[in-house]
C-alpha cells in the first residue's frame, strides 16, 4: 500500500456536532501532518507528529484536536466548529519530518 | 520567518510553447525546495524536489540563492501539464514547518 488514504471524503456538521476525520498510511512513514485548505488557497500546516508525539501546532483552535493512535493512524477530532472552518482538511505522511511529504485526497468538510 | 511568493496566479501558454513557473522565497537558512502539483481532481502530489536534481515529466527547477528563487521550466508544455502548481519550502532545522506558497495555476492551451 503505497497511498495516504482519508475518510470520510466528504462531511457535513452542524455547529453542535462532534465528528472525527481520520487518515491512515501503510508506507512506515514515522510524520503525520494535517493541513487545512480553503477554497483558492495554498494548504495551510496545522499539526505535526513525528513519531507519534506532537510536534508542531500551529496555533490552531481548540476545538481541533488531533490524535496519533499509532504510527499509522491520524486522527482530527472536531467539535464546535464554525461555518468558517468550512475546508478541506488534507492528510500527509513522510518517513520522518525531513522528508518529502505524500498527501491523501483530503476530506471536504461544510459545517452549518 | 519562512515565506514563499509565487507572482502569478494564472499562467496560460499555448502547447509546445516554453513555459517558467516563477517562485521565490525568503529564509535565513539554507531550505529545502519542491514543487508540488494538483490537477483537477487529483491529490497534491510533489513534482520536484531541489535536491532531488532530477527532470519530470520534462520539468526542471534549479535553486539560485543569490535570486532565492526555484522557476520551475518546462520547454515544451503539454495540454496535460494544465493544473494548480505549488512551491513550497522547508527549513533545514528541526520544526521548521512546511510553507506552500499561493499557488499558479497553468493553462496549456490547444
Amino acid at each position: 500500500d503505497t497511498e495516504v488514504t482519508q475518510t470520510p471524503k466528504h462531511l457535513v456538521m452542524g455547529m453542535t456536532n462532534k465528528k472525527s476525520l481520520k487518515c491512515e498510511q501503510h508506507m512506515g512513514h514515522r510524520a503525520m501532518y494535517w493541513y487545512k485548505q480553503k477554497a483558492k488557497k495554498p494548504p495551510e500546516l496545522m499539526f505535526v507528529y513525528s513519531y507519534e508525539k506532537l510536534s508542531i501546532n500551529e496555533s490552531v483552535p481548540s476545538r481541533f484536536s488531533p490524535e496519533c493512535p499509532n504510527s499509522s493512524l491520524l486522527n482530527l477530532h472536531l467539535h464546535a466548529l464554525q461555518p468558517e472552518d468550512s475546508a478541506l482538511y488534507l492528510c500527509a505522511s513522510s518517513q520522518d519530518p525531513s522528508q518529502t511529504q505524500y498527501f491523501g485526497p483530503g476530506t471536504r468538510l461544510l459545517v452549518l | 520567518a519562512q515565506r514563499v511568493t509565487q507572482p502569478e496566479k494564472l499562467l496560460s501558454v499555448f502547447k509546445g510553447a516554453p513555459v517558467e513557473l516563477k517562485c521565490n522565497y525568503s529564509y535565513s537558512g539554507s531550505p529545502e525546495l519542491f514543487w508540488y502539483v494538483q490537477y483537477s481532481r487529483q491529490r497534491l502530489q510533489l513534482l520536484l524536489r531541489h535536491i532531488s536534481r532530477e527532470s519530470i515529466k520534462g520539468f526542471t527547477a534549479d535553486l539560485n540563492k543569490g535570486e532565492t528563487s526555484f522557476h520551475l521550466k518546462k520547454p515544451f508544455a503539454q495540454e496535460e501539464d494544465s493544473a494548480m502548481y505549488y512551491c513550497a519550502l522547508r527549513g533545514v532545522n528541526y520544526g521548521q514547518n512546511f510553507v506552500f506558497g499561493p499557488g499558479t495555476r497553468l493553462s496549456v492551451l490547444p
